[in-house]
């Protein structure tokens, strides 16, 4: 069966620090990939999709980007961090054009 | 475009009481249709789908679902909630292009004893 992990779990993180929160899929091969913010009250905000190794599309432009570097990996990050990053980081994945996709546990992120 | 939209940000009920929460979406193409579930600090699992055929959908925790392709709408029902069914819950719809979802911004069920 296939399990879908993320860490951190939870990270504070001052304004201005790098971030790196990582996704990672376990028991398919070359999922669709998926990154989602979902800041508090709100409903989950697409960030970055990946069909393959090093293919990554981004949906709105920002502070953030991801990379791809193995097929069932896949990486968030930022150079320097907002105080409006703070959030609900979750990834998913799902094979390629079937129709459900498929959410890890999520990282919180608090920027201070 | 596709968009989602959830009018009602949160629902009230008390156990054993039906319940419906209300999702319609806007298309101009053939639409799959999910609703999620999310506990609080937990990712989103998938409560039922609608891809083709019956227009009354059966998910998981004894949930419903019905599309309504006149009205653009996806509710989901429940005809007697418990209290562990307390959670929000997410309203998703994707086209022709299968890499996107488009979430509603979610309902919070509160299941009251």
């Amino acid at each position: 069966s296939q399990t879908i992990h993320q860490w951190p779990a939870t990270l504070v993180q001052p304004v201005g620090s790098p971030l790196s929160l990582e996704c990672t899929v376990e028991g398919t091969s070359n999922p669709n990939l998926y990154w989602y913010r979902q800041a508090a009250g709100r409903g989950l905000q697409l960030l970055f999709y990946s069909v393959g190794i090093g293919q990554i599309s981004s949906e709105v432009p920002q502070n953030l980007s991801a990379s791809r570097p193995q097929d069932r990996q896949f990486i968030l990050s930022s150079k320097k961090l907002l105080l409006s990053d703070s959030g609900f980081y979750l990834c998913a994945w799902s094979m390629d054009r079937a129709y459900e996709q498929y959410f890890g546990p999520g990282t919180r992120l608090t920027v201070t | 475009a596709q968009s989602v939209t959830q009018l009602d940000s949160q629902v009230p009920v008390f156990e054993e009481a039906p319940v419906e929460l209300r999702c319609n979406y806007s298309s101009s193409v053939s639409v799959y249709l999910f609703w999620y579930v999310q506990y609080p600090n937990q990712g989103l699992q998938l409560l039922l789908k609608y891809l083709s055929g019956s227009t009354l959908v059966k998910g998981i925790n004894g949930f419903e679902a019905e599309f309504n392709k006149s009205q653009t709408s996806f509710h989901l029902r429940k005809p007697s909630v418990h209290i562990s069914d307390t959670a929000e819950y997410f309203c998703a719809v994707s086209g022709n292009n299968f890499n996107k979802f488009y979430f509603g911004s979610g309902t919070k069920l509160n299941v009251k004893p």
